[in-house]
């Protein structure tokens, strides 16, 4: 069974400075991996993904994500954080060909000025 | 393409009253998810299904809700009767079964009262 760990549920961070949202994921077999975001009162919607080949991925607004596969992490990463990042962040894992995903608890970023 | 539509976008019923929310997925996903987002449980999957059929329903709450999906461009989740702590955001998402990403829709925000 697959599980997934958002290791900080909140991450205050004031403006321009470097964030890390620490996900860890369990899994028997190979994966996809997938970060998503959700603003308020919206939907969440795609971040980056990991499908395959390079373990480091960019994804949209300047965010980047790091497979590690020996310590089972994906770790999202942005150097400079803008007031307008701030939202709910989700980790997510899939078993190749599964369809299904299952997702972390999210961690709430709040940029602060 | 319109992406994922979901209606109506906000729903305000009287306790004991029957509910019933529409999703139309991406047209060509094979998979569609229901979820129930609250701020005390986080977003939960309430159930799945794979080209029409559902495959795992065991994240219905109880009896009261029930979800159809008779085609591959419909589905409904629906609850009878309502109670207020069924108030929360329901989202539906799509997929496809190759890359495992899903695509949100906006949600309806029930609010029972």
């Amino acid at each position: 069974a697959q599980s997934v760990t958002q290791l900080d549920s909140q991450v205050p961070v004031f403006e321009e400075a470097p964030v890390e949202l620490r996900c860890n994921y369990s899994s028997s077999v190979s994966v996809y991996l997938f970060w998503y975001v959700q603003y308020p009162n919206q939907g969440l919607q795609l971040l980056l993904k990991y499908l395959s080949g390079s373990t480091l991925v960019k994804g949209i607004n300047g965010f980047e994500a790091e497979f590690n596969k020996s310590q089972t992490s994906f770790h999202l990463r942005k150097p400079s954080v803008h007031i307008s990042d701030t939202a709910e962040y989700f980790c997510a894992v899939s078993d190749r060909g599964a369809g299904k995903s299952t997702f972390g608890d999210g961690t709430t970023l709040t940029v602060k000025p | 393409d319109a992406g994922v539509i979901q209606s109506p976008r906000h729903e305000v019923t009287e306790m004991g009253q029957e509910v019933t929310l529409r999703c139309k997925p991406i047209s060509g996903h094979d998979y569609l998810f229901w979820y129930r987002q609250t701020m005390m449980r986080g977003l939960e999957l309430l159930i799945y299904f794979n080209n029409n059929v559902p495959i795992d329903d065991s994240g219905m709450p109880e009896d009261r809700f029930s979800a159809k999906m008779p085609n591959a461009s419909f589905s409904t989740l629906k609850i009878q009767p309502s109670e207020p702590r069924d108030s929360a955001v329901y989202f539906c998402a799509s997929s496809l079964m190759t890359s495992g990403q899903q695509y949100f829709g906006p949600g309806t925000r029930l609010t029972v009262t």
